[in-house]
């Protein structure tokens, strides 16, 4: 298995742009998460989709910030406009219910973004 | 309240020592499950070790074993005989049976000296 599948993995912009990360879970999975990890805040869950539905996306830091599951191999989380307090790594992680509490989440990667 | 608490930023280890870090949880769901990861300085998140509220023995898998007091709602890691290669964040996560959201705690970052 390729294991969970994150691009960009560095990403440098310009504060105002647009900014679009993307995730392909590991295939069979029916949960995503996205997380912001940075120094001074640690690991922050943003938003997890169950079955490509969002089902809480209260860690969402602003109206700047959008997610999508189209379908069950694809996600993305966009920044619109980006800001230089963006820069964080961003990490995608999947994970199976399908026997409860004891499956880990598998996690990709990350994307380094640096906002300048 | 936090759901997941580690109180150790830092610990430092001798090589071949053991070392124990804490991780502390809260929760009323009866059913939940208790995970360890490290993050190497090269970024990536490693999935350790699992211990769920229903099981009687505590986790373990290799070098690496879970100290699972559930009445003091403590899940704390256990590494044997430390390696250099052993240095790294380490995170407690906690998934409860509803809701079915992971929670991590801030981390400890171990340090293995030779």
């Amino acid at each position: 298995d390729a294991g969970v599948i994150q691009s960009p993995r560095h990403e440098v912009t310009e504060m105002g742009q647009e900014v679009t990360l993307r995730c392909k879970p590991i295939s069979g999975h029916d949960y995503l998460f996205w997380y912001r990890q940075t120094m001074m805040r640690g690991l922050e869950l943003l938003i997890y989709f169950n079955n490509n539905v969002p089902i809480d996306d209260s860690g969402m830091p602003e109206d700047r910030f959008s997610a999508k599951m189209p379908n069950a191999s694809f996600s993305t989380l966009k920044i619109q406009p980006s800001e230089p307090r963006d820069s964080a790594v961003y990490f995608c992680a999947s994970s199976l219910w399908a026997s409860g509490v004891g499956n880990e989440q598998f996690f990709g990667p990350g994307t380094r973004l640096t906002v300048l | 309240a936090q759901k997941i608490t580690q109180t150790q930023p830092g610990m430092f280890v001798q090589e071949k020592e053991a070392v124990t870090l804490d991780c502390t949880y809260d929760t009323s769901d009866p059913s939940y499950g208790l995970f360890w990861y490290k993050q190497p300085s090269s970024g990536e998140m490693i999935f350790l070790i699992y211990q769920g509220s229903y099981d009687q023995q505590n986790a373990t898998e290799g070098r690496y074993s879970l100290n699972f007091q559930k009445a003091r709602k403590s899940a704390n890691l256990v590494i044997s005989a430390s390696q250099l290669g052993d240095s790294a964040m380490y995170f407690c996560a906690m998934r409860e049976g509803t809701g079915n959201q992971f929670y991590f705690g801030t981390g400890t970052s171990l340090t293995v000296i030779p």
